[in-house]
């Protein structure tokens, strides 16, 4: 079981410069959720999404972000025109249907976002 | 939206002694309520989970308890080792009715340090 996995691992953009991160679920996981984490600080629900479904973004800007699971591939979370404050690292979760433990999620490696 | 408290934010103990963090919720629907380890640089890990039809669960040196009247959950580590030194959040989120669940929302996280 590979778990979850996210690349890249590390990510560094001049301000300006659009960053698309990318996170592969588990194996048999349907949902996926992406979350951002400020340095010293918890973890931000930004996004939750099933295949080809945006369920919630409720935690998302409404500018300059946006977050994509196609039927085939990784989901996609892209951030246009960057700026030094997007700097942080972005974690992605994913779970599975199974009816007896649907509401664990599962956290990939992150990726550490550096705007210069 | 849920709003998630923890205490507290930094906790030093003796190795060998017992730790307590406490965190409590705002939302009365939220019915899952996890906490993650997460060690400098690395990913959150799930050390365990609660969900809102028991008071209390024990998973070797690890017990979390949840009081929904009060809205309160905590966590208990007996017995405390070097390795359990490492930041600790607790979550809490809602089931949805289409099987999956809410994004979670996070506590800002207990430095907990184990002194030799």
């Amino acid at each position: 079981n590979a778990g979850v996995m996210q690349n890249p691992r590390h990510l560094v953009r001049r301000r300006g410069q659009e960053a698309r991160l990318r996170c592969s679920p588990m194996k048999g996981h349907s949902h996926v959720y992406w979350y951002r984490q400020l340095p010293e600080e918890g973890l931000k629900f930004m996004v939750y999404l099933q295949k080809e479904n945006i369920i919630d973004e409720s935690g998302m800007p409404k500018e300059r972000f946006s977050a994509e699971f196609p039927k085939e591939g990784p989901s996609i979370l892209r951030i246009q025109q960057v700026v030094r404050g997007d700097s942080a690292a972005y974690f992605c979760a994913s779970s599975p249907r199974l009816r007896a433990e649907f509401e664990t999620q599962y956290f990939g490696p992150g990726t550490r976002l550096l705007v210069l | 939206g849920e709003n998630v408290e923890q205490h507290p934010s930094t906790l030093s103990v003796q190795e060998g002694d017992s730790a307590v963090i406490k965190c409590t919720y705002s939302d009365s629907a939220s019915n899952y309520f996890p906490w993650y380890k997460q060690e400098l640089g690395k990913r959150p890990q799930l050390i365990i989970d609660i969900r809102s039809n028991v008071g209390e669960k024990k998973d070797q040196r690890i017990a979390v308890t949840l009081n929904k009247t009060a809205k309160h959950f905590s966590l208990h580590i007996t017995e405390t080792q070097p390795e359990d030194s490492a930041v600790y959040f607790c979550a809490a989120s809602t089931q949805d009715s289409g099987g999956g669940a809410d994004g979670l929302t996070f506590g800002k996280g207990t430095h907990l340090i184990i002194q030799p």
